[in-house]
Parts: structure tokens; sequence; C-alpha cells
């Protein structure tokens, strides 16, 4: 079965600081991988999506991502955070005949010092 | 285009009533979801349509029910409300088929109580 695991539940960065967020998923097949965000009390926002192709994803605000296949990894990166950044992040895999069926992540809280 | 849409925003319902989640979209998608968000769980698929008419359990279908008449809507329908459904909602839409996979478009949620 499809998983995702997000092994840090909260991770604090200070404001202009470079950001990492882990993302391991476990799938057969050649994954459809998404990083969503989600603000308190909104839904979510998709932030970038892999495919196939390019391993280096770019997304919106600046984030990007990197597949990297050998590690089941789909990491979230950031070169510097704003504090707008702070919220929730989910991570997740397309599963089913086209990828719609989304198995998420339980999820990062980033929080941003100033 | 409004997107993707979600009535009501809050509820709070007693153990063994019955309600319908709405969800409704505009973008003409065929494939809709439901998922709900529990703390610590991320989100879980409880059913999915891929068109009007076909619909199909997702991860944790028990005590929910859907159906797809149309293209835009697609409610849940919860018939006997438990304390274990208790969670904030969201539905979700795309386009689907063919050889890609597109963006899933979220709504707002809707948190429900059961009390």
């Amino acid at each position: 079965a499809q998983s995702v695991t997000q092994p840090d539940i909260h991770i604090t960065v200070s404001e202009g600081a470079s950001l990492e967020l882990r993302c391991n998923y476990s799938y057969g097949a050649t994954p459809y991988l998404f990083w969503y965000v989600q603000s308190p009390g909104q839904g979510l926002q998709l932030l970038l999506k892999y495919f196939s192709g390019d391993t280096l994803v770019q997304g919106i605000k600046g984030f990007e991502a990197e597949f990297k296949r050998s590690q089941s990894s789909f990491n979230l990166r950031k070169p510097s955070v704003h504090w707008s950044d702070a919220a929730e992040y989910f991570c997740a895999v397309g599963a089913g005949e086209y990828g719609n069926k989304l198995v998420f992540g339980a999820g990062t809280i980033l929080r941003v010092k100033s | 285009n409004a997107g993707v849409t979600q009535t009501p925003k809050f509820q709070v319902l007693k153990t063994g009533q019955s309600m319908t989640l709405q969800c409704a979209q505009d973008m003409n998608h065929e494939y809709m979801s439901w998922y709900r968000q529990d703390p610590g769980m991320g989100l879980r698929l409880i059913h999915y349509s891929v068109g009007a008419g076909i619909t199909d359990q997702g991860e944790v279908p028990n005590g929910y029910n859907v159906s797809r008449s149309t293209t835009e809507d697609f409610p849940l329908r919860l018939l006997s409300a438990a304390p274990s459904q208790t969670s904030v909602y969201f539905c979700a839409s795309s386009y689907s088929g063919g050889s890609v996979t597109y963006e899933q478009y979220f709504g707002p949620g809707t948190r429900l109580t059961v009390t």
C-alpha cells in the first residue's frame, strides 16, 4: 500500500534562514508527488508537483523540491524563509490509475522566528 | 470561477443525527473526492467519483454515503453521526483521464463536531 512519511511534526526556523522539509514515500510504480500548504483555518494550496522529467521542480512562493528515486524522497526546500511561510505543509503521493487518489503524510508545522 | 465551494462552514451535530455536507465546483471537473483531516493524521480519502453516476470508496468510507447525479455536485451524507466523525472535511476536484495527472483543487473545508 502507498504511504507517505513526514518525519518532522514541528520545525522552527528563523526568518531569512533556509528551510528543508522531509518527505519519504512508499509506492510501487513511478509516483506522482505533491506538496501542499495549509494556513490556519484554510484549505489546501498546491505548492508544486512532480510527475516525470526533471527531478528538481519549482513551485510557487519560491519553493522547490527534489525527487530522489534511490532514497524514495521528495524534500521541500526554500532558500530564505519569510514570516508568512508559517503554516502546515503536507506531502502527498497520487495513487490510483491517474494519480488522483492522494495519500497524505501527517504534515509538518512550520514556525518562523523573527 | 468560484472554484470548489463547501457548505456549511461549521456544524455541530448530536450523536445519531444525520446531515449532508455540500460540495460544488464550477470548473467542469470529472473527478471529485472527499477527505477528512484529523490532527496528526493528515488527510484521508473517504469517497471519490470519476464522473456523474460513478462513485467508489476510499480509505475510510464507513459511516459515509455519496452520490454524483451531476458533474458539479458531490454531497457527502452522514446517516447516523458518531463522535468519531468529528473532523474537518475537505472536498476536492480535478480533471481526470488520459495519461496525465491533474492538479486537485480543494474547498475551504467544513468543520464538524459530533457531541
